[in-house]
């Protein structure tokens, strides 16, 4: 399977426990982006990495959240001391960067990790 | 930073009916705009885009058309099947050459046989 791949698909959690995420992009893909989607809203942005650099983080809460994009493996989304209103759809796209004259803007998403948090 | 406004829904609908699902934009310069789709249980696809002014993108039967003087980018389908229920984001980048989009609050679409 070529495509982005996310696991777990489903996470349970109990409250003030670390949730882990994790997200391998597309092969070839050198940028990896997160969204939130909440029950019944639409989709947020989190985080935008590439490899070793975190490019734009303005969607991320200030605290318990964080995202790296290791030189070797997946992305990975940690929400440390999860509550309640962390329950949610996590996903992650990635895209091929090309030169801003070529740019598509088309993502390819994963299936998305649940998160549960009881 | 740029942005974009859906209309709500849910909406419900008889198959073979005509679908419209209004997407209005405020953006510097002229973007690329995008349609995606969201199956149940699963994660968001592509379904159409275009990348200028006036530009129609298509595909699976649906349309859309780039239309710079109402800024809007209006999802269309001529006749509704079952398996297009789902819920339609329409989306364009956060800002001029970004590139993370932006998703308007999705509409949800139902299609009843």
């Amino acid at each position: 399977n070529a495509g982005v791949m996310q696991n777990p698909r489903h996470l349970v959690r109990r409250r003030g426990q670390e949730a882990r995420l994790r997200c391998s992009p597309m092969k070839g893909h050198s940028h990896v982006y997160w969204y939130r989607q909440l029950p019944e809203e639409g989709l947020k942005f989190m985080v935008y990495l590439q490899k070793e650099n975190i490019i734009d983080e303005s969607g991320m809460p200030k605290e318990r959240f964080s995202a790296e994009f290791p030189k070797e493996g997946p992305s990975i989304l940690r929400i440390q001391q999860v509550v309640r209103g962390d329950s949610a759809a996590y996903f992650c796209a990635s895209s091929l960067f090309r030169d801003t004259r070529w740019y598509t803007g088309e993502l390819f998403f994963g299936e998305g990790s649940r998160l549960t948090v009881l | 930073g740029n942005s974009v406004t859906q209309m709500e829904g849910p909406v419900t609908l008889s198959e073979e009916a005509f679908l419209t699902i209004n997407c209005t934009y405020t953006a510097t310069g002229y973007p690329s705009l995008f349609w995606y789709v969201q199956y149940p249980g699963e994660g968001l696809q592509l379904l159409l885009k275009a990348t200028k002014a006036d530009d129609k993108g298509s595909n699976k039967g649906f349309e859309a058309t780039y239309r710079k003087e109402t800024t809007s980018f209006h999802l269309e389908k001529g006749s509704v099947q079952v398996s297009d229920s789902a819920v339609y984001f329409c989306a364009l980048p956060g800002i001029q050459g970004a590139q993370k989009l932006v998703f308007g609050q999705g509409t949800r679409l139902t299609i009843n046989p």
